[in-house]
């Protein structure tokens, strides 16, 4: 089945300090990918939508400055929290569509940012 | 409308029981729902669907019961394991899209 990759899995950082994290579909193809977030014991709130060669599309409320996104290829797409502060800590989930037709969106396994 | 993030509610259910957990969606105009399952420190795995001209669909153990009237969703998980303990998240998907906004999300513990 669709698998999609995120890396790293947790990280830790100093405040003031960006992080990367990067999200793959291993089996498949995504001209879109979609970066969710979640804080302990509460939903997955989406973020933003990745588009492949071109500028993301950001949700109500997000800082797109703070929160970099870049879709490279058919493949990839990273998300960078600039600047990190404490208040950036939080689970980040990427997922992608594993073709036109699927109705479902695969999930990555998420990204733990902790930020000192 | 948008998910809330409260703080998740929590059911406890004694192995080998049935669990029911439950959902209200917001969206009238939603034709599409999925049960999403997480453990701690993963991603959401996809569990069942049901579209919005069915009201009820069985899978393996489990079955999503859907009332458009109310805006209702239910998980039904038979004979419950250990290893349903997670969290579940309900999802809503608009009439054309695929992109899911999730519910709040229901944290269910299996006491051996």
């Amino acid at each position: 089945g669709a698998v999609v990759s995120q890396h790293p899995s947790w990280v830790i950082c100093k405040s003031g300090t960006s992080v990367k994290i990067e999200c793959r579909s291993l089996d498949f193809q995504a001209t879109t990918m979609f970066w969710y977030r979640q804080f302990p014991k509460q939903s997955l709130m989406l973020m933003a939508t990745s588009n492949e060669g071109s500028k993301a599309t950001y949700e109500q409320g997000v800082e797109k400055d703070k929160f970099l996104i870049n879709h490279a290829s058919l493949t990839l797409s990273t998300l960078t929290v600039t600047s990190a502060h404490p208040e950036d800590s939080s689970f980040y989930i990427c997922s992608a569509r594993a073709g036109s037709g699927a109705n479902v969106l695969t999930f990555g396994a998420g990204s733990r940012l902790t930020v000192l | 409308g948008e998910s809330v993030g409260l703080h998740l509610p929590t059911l406890s259910v004694q192995e080998g029981d049935n669990s029911i957990i439950n959902c209200a969606y917001s969206n009238s105009a939603s034709d599409y729902f999925i049960w999403y399952k997480q453990e701690s420190g993963k991603g959401p795995q996809f569990i069942i669907d049901i579209r919005s001209n069915m009201d009820k669909r069985q899978g393996q153990r489990v079955t999503v019961l859907l009332n458009k009237t109310v805006k209702h969703l239910s998980l039904q998980i038979a004979a419950t394991q250990p290893g349903d303990s997670a969290v579940y998240f309900c999802a809503e998907i608009g009439r054309g899209s695929y992109i899911p906004t999730f519910g709040r999300g229901t944290s269910l513990i299996v006491h051996p």
